[in-house]
């Protein structure tokens, strides 16, 4: 079983819809959660980190973080074309090492 | 954020040549992290550093070495490299207390 998994889509949504990615994790020492974007061609970029069970926004992305189901999501409102790229789900199970789910890809059609 | 480089971003040699990718990083980061990443597939850990003389070999089996006489510099280096090391290799870092590691623009590299 991986450490992380995550969909691998393609997920495709219409611009303005809610683009919701969903991850879970088999560690469940696990104490840190993060979404990163990337891109075509391009290294990661943090986007949001969660570390409570619940909700965590940030303009129009919302991190929700459920410990009892090992379950981390993330929502995109108002989606927008820019919004298209890889979505990669990480978890710290340990130490200082991130591991990372194999991402989802996220298309908004215009 | 972070201000982490990486050189070269695109590199094309031939087999058995002997090749260094830069990282370097000038938050003063202690931590930091070597990812090799084929297109359309997930980040694989292949190196990583906690402070100046530590290196420890990641999740993924890798040829390559590193080294880090310096905080700010973790170069990676291929003895010889083959055609098999085709790959994204990106660099990452944090600061001790903190847990997002924050990515450098990555080398591309194609070994012929």
């Amino acid at each position: 079983q991986k450490e992380v998994e995550q969909n691998s889509g393609p997920l495709s949504v219409p611009e303005g819809a809610i683009a919701s990615l969903n991850c879970t994790y088999s560690d469940r020492g696990s104490q840190s959660f993060f979404w990163y974007r990337q891109y075509s061609g391009k290294s990661p970029e943090l986007i949001m980190f969660i570390y409570s069970n619940g909700d965590k926004e940030d303009g129009r992305f919302t991190a929700q973080l459920n410990k009892a189901s090992q379950y981390v999501s993330l929502l995109i409102r108002d989606s927008q074309p820019s919004d298209s790229a890889t979505y990669l789900c990480a978890v710290n199970p340990n130490d200082y090492k991130l591991s990372f789910g194999a991402g989802t890809t996220v298309t908004v059609r215009a | 954020e972070a201000d982490i480089y990486q050189t070269p971003r695109y590199l094309v040699i031939g087999t058995g040549k002997k090749i260094t990718l830069e990282c370097s990083q000038t938050m003063g980061h202690d931590k930091m992290y070597w990812y090799q990443q084929d297109p359309g597939m997930e980040l694989h850990l292949i190196h990583y550093s906690y402070g100046v003389n530590s290196t420890e070999k990641g999740d993924l089996s890798s040829e390559s070495t590193v080294s880090r006489i310096r905080t700010e510099h973790f170069p990676l280096t291929l003895e010889s490299a083959r055609p098999s090391h085709t790959s994204q290799y990106l660099c990452a870092s944090h600061r001790q207390g903190q847990e997002t590691q924050y990515f450098g623009p990555g080398t591309r590299l194609l070994v012929l």
